[in-house]
């Protein structure tokens, strides 16, 4: 049982260029997000998905898309990054409200991806 | 808009001691609250939540505490020891079904 997987964990971009986000899960999660960590400013909410084919936006989610078209993936594009998006970025998933023993959105997180857009 | 502040400074405390920690939060009607630790270079992983409708919560060592009324949750580390070293963060949910958005979080470091 691997948990949350994300790929690359590192990476460098140049200002202008696109890349992807990959994160899998195999826990059968319904729910997955996208947050980035940036020093002082704890985790922020970019995406997030309560099931295949819906995604909704978070607190930032300018500069970036997802898409969500099996229950198990959810990718994160950079479509013309830029230096503000230099970060460390999240995915976690969750059973949403089906969560056993609490009933609530309680989160399981990959191990980041340290993005660097120079 | 909604807003969650954690402890500004970083906290130091000797081992052995009880570390409490804060979260408060406005403009946010949460019904669960949760309580991760982050390892440096790691993702958060879950600790402990508490329900709206609970006064407090303990496991092992560590207990949570949820006012309301005050928008404000504490959370304490008992008999500390340095492996509590980390950052710990808060998070609010509206509901079972809904986003979970983060505080800035607390760093700890409990001096041996």
């Amino acid at each position: 049982n691997a948990g949350v997987t994300q790929t690359p964990k590192f990476q460098v971009l140049k200002t202008g260029q696109s890349m992807t986000l990959q994160c899998a899960q195999d826990m059968n999660h319904e729910y997955m997000s996208w947050y980035r960590q940036d020093p002082g400013m704890g985790l922020r909410l970019i995406h997030y998905s309560v099931g295949a084919g819906i995604t909704d936006q978070g607190e930032v989610p300018n500069g970036y898309n997802v898409s969500r078209s099996t229950t198990e993936d959810f990718p994160l594009r950079l479509l013309s990054a830029a230096p503000s998006q230099t970060s460390v970025y999240f995915c976690a998933s969750s059973y949403l409200g089906r969560q056993p023993s609490s009933g609530a959105n309680v989160l399981t997180f990959g191990a980041g991806s340290r993005l660097t857009v120079l | 808009s909604q807003k969650i502040e954690q402890n500004s400074e970083a906290l130091n405390i000797q081992e052995g001691k009880t570390a409490t920690l804060t979260c408060n939060y406005t403009n946010y009607s949460p019904a669960y609250l949760q309580w991760y630790r982050q390892d440096p270079g790691r993702g958060p992983v879950f600790l402990l939540l508490i329900r709206e409708n609970e006064k407090e919560k303990r496991k092992e060592r560590l207990k949570v505490t949820f006012d309301t009324t005050l928008k404000q949750s504490l959370f304490h580390i008992t008999a500390s020891q340095p492996a509590d070293s980390a950052t710990y963060l808060c998070a609010l949910t509206k509901t079972s079904y809904d986003k979970v958005i983060f505080g800035p979080g607390t760093s700890l470091s409990v001096i041996p």
